[in-house]
C-alpha cells in the first residue's frame, strides 16, 4: 500500500528565507510523485512532478523538489520566499496503473514579512 | 486546453435536503474523474472515482453517491445531508495516459 507523509503541519520562514517543506512515501512500486498548492477557498494547482526522469524536477514559482529512493523522500525547496508563498502545500504519490492518488496531510507554509 | 467548471460555488444547505453537485471538464476526452472532500483544517478524502460513463468506484460508504451520465460529466448527490457532510468538494480529472490530477476550483458545503 502507499502512503505520504508530511512532516509538519505548518512551516513559518521570513520572507527571503529558505522554503524547505518534507515528504517522506511508502510504494512497492517505484512512483510518481507530486507537489501541489493550494490557495485559500481554492482547487488545488499542480507545482511539479517526478515521472522517473531526472530526481531533481523544476516547477512553477521557483519551486524544486528532489527525488531521493534511498531516503523515500520528495522534499519541495525555493531558495527564497515570497509573501505570495503563504498556502497549504500537498505532497502526492501514485503509482503504475493506479487509478488513485495518495495526498499527504498537507502543510501550511507561513511567510513572515 | 482543458478546463473543469463546478458549480454552484458555494451552498448552504439545512439538514435533511438534497444535494446535487456538478462538474464538467472540458478540451479532452474519456478523463478518469473523482470527487474530494476537504473537512476544516483536514486532508483530502477521496469520495469516488470513475474511469467512464456509468462506472462508479465509491470510497467512503455514507449517504453520499456518485454518477457519470456523460464522459465529461460528474455529479455527486445526495438525498439527505447530515451536519458531518459540510465541507469543501472539489472535483479532479486526469487523462488515462497520466497520474498528475487537475482541480477544479471547489464547492464550499454549509449545512446548519
Amino acid at each position: 500500500a502507499q502512503s505520504v507523509t508530511q512532516l509538519g503541519s505548518h512551516v513559518s520562514v521570513s520572507e527571503g528565507a529558505l522554503v524547505l517543506l518534507r515528504c517522506n512515501y511508502s510504494s512497492s512500486v517505484p512512483p510518481y510523485l507530486f507537489w501541489y498548492v493550494q490557495y485559500p477557498n481554492q482547487g488545488l494547482q499542480l507545482l511539479l512532478k517526478y515521472t522517473s526522469a531526472a530526481t531533481l524536477v523544476k516547477g512553477i514559482n521557483g519551486f524544486e523538489a528532489e527525488f531521493k529512493k534511498s531516503e523515500t523522500s520528495f522534499h519541495l525547496t525555493k531558495p527564497s520566499a515570497h509573501m505570495s508563498d503563504a498556502a497549504e502545500y500537498f505532497c502526492a504519490v501514485s503509482n503504475t496503473g493506479g487509478f488513485k492518488t495518495i495526498f499527504g496531510a498537507g502543510t501550511r507554509l507561513f511567510v513572515k514579512a | 486546453s482543458q478546463t473543469i467548471h463546478q458549480w454552484p460555488a458555494t451552498l448552504v444547505q439545512p439538514v435533511g435536503s438534497p444535494l446535487s453537485l456538478e462538474c464538467t471538464v472540458e478540451g479532452t476526452s474519456n478523463p478518469n474523474l473523482y470527487w474530494y472532500r476537504q473537512a476544516a483544517g483536514r486532508g483530502l478524502q477521496l469520495l469516488f472515482y470513475s474511469v467512464g460513463i456509468g462506472q462508479i468506484s465509491s470510497e467512503v460508504p455514507q449517504n453520499l453517491s456518485a454518477s457519470r451520465p456523460q464522459d465529461r460529466q460528474f455529479i455527486l448527490s445526495s438525498k439527505k445531508l447530515l451536519l458531518s457532510d459540510s465541507g469543501f468538494y472539489l472535483c479532479a480529472w486526469r487523462t488515462g495516459g497520466s497520474y498528475e490530477q487537475y482541480f477544479g476550483p471547489g464547492t464550499r458545503l454549509t449545512v446548519t
